[in-house]
C-alpha cells in the first residue's frame, strides 16, 4: 500500500484565495482525521469522519473551512477565503475503527505545507 | 476529559546517551497509549504502543511501560544515536486520539 495520500506537498497562496486540500486514505481504512500543526499550537485535530461520515468537526477554527469525503477513498479540506494565520501544515490520517472500542492506530500523511501571504 | 502532558523540549544529547521523554497522562477509564515520532518533512509515525497496564511497548531500542499507579508512559533508550533527532508526540486514546505538545530531540555526533 502507498500509505496516506496527501496533495499538494506544498501551497502557497495569497489571502482571500480559496484553498483546496486532498487526501486519500489507506484502502479498507474507515476513520480519516485531518490534524493542523503550528509552532504555536502544535497538533490540533481538525475534524474527523467515520466510514465517509463527519463525527466529530468541534476542532474546526470557523465557518470559512469545510471538509468532505465523498466516499471511502477521497477527502478534501477547503479553506474560503484563506488568511496568512492558516499557514500551517495540515496532516491527513486514517485508522481501521472496529466498533466502540477506541482510536486504533493512525497512519498519517506526509502532509500539505500551506502558506497564506 | 482527556489530556497527555509530555516533557517540554527541546533536548539535546550526545551520541550513545541514554534518553528519557516524560509523559502522563489523564483519563476517565484506561486508554491505550502510543508515542508517535515525526522526521523532519515527514508526517507523524507509530513508534510503539501499549493497551493495558503493565504492558511494555517496544521499536527500535525504544521502549515504553504503561504504568497505572502513576498514570505514565515514559519513553527511553538506552543509546540514542544522530538518526534519533525527531519530534516526539506521546498520545492516548479512550474513544480519540489525544496528542501531547511534542519534545524535539537532537542527538549530536
Amino acid at each position: 500500500d502507498a500509505g496516506v495520500i496527501q496533495s499538494p506537498r506544498h501551497e502557497v497562496t495569497e489571502m482571500g484565495q480559496e484553498v483546496t486540500l486532498r487526501c486519500k486514505p489507506i484502502s479498507g481504512h474507515n476513520s480519516l482525521f485531518w490534524y493542523r500543526q503550528t509552532m504555536m499550537r502544535g497538533l490540533e485535530l481538525l475534524i474527523y469522519f467515520n466510514n465517509n461520515v463527519p463525527i466529530d468537526d468541534s476542532g474546526m477554527p470557523e465557518d470559512r473551512f469545510s471538509a468532505k469525503m465523498p466516499n471511502a477513498s477521497f477527502s478534501t479540506l477547503k479553506i474560503q477565503p484563506s488568511e496568512p494565520r492558516d499557514s500551517a501544515v495540515y496532516f491527513c490520517a486514517s485508522s481501521f475503527r472496529s466498533g466502540a472500542a477506541g482510536a486504533n492506530v493512525l497512519t498519517f500523511g506526509a502532509g500539505s505545507r500551506l502558506t497564506v501571504l | 476529559g482527556n489530556s497527555v502532558t509530555q516533557m517540554e523540549g527541546p533536548v539535546t544529547l550526545s551520541e550513545e546517551a541514554f534518553l528519557t521523554i516524560n509523559c502522563t497522562y489523564t483519563a476517565t477509564g484506561y486508554p491505550s497509549l502510543f508515542w508517535y515520532v515525526q522526521y523532519p518533512g515527514e508526517g507523524l509515525q507509530l513508534l510503539l504502543k501499549a493497551t493495558k497496564a503493565d504492558d511494555k511497548g517496544s521499536n527500535k531500542g525504544f521502549e515504553a511501560t504503561y504504568r497505572k499507579e502513576t498514570t505514565s508512559f515514559h519513553l527511553e533508550k538506552g543509546s540514542v544515536q544522530v538518526s534519533d533527532s525527531a519530534v516526539y508526540f506521546c498520545a492516548g486514546s479512550a474513544r480519540q486520539l489525544t496528542f501531547g505538545s511534542g519534545t524535539q530531540l537532537t542527538v549530536l555526533p
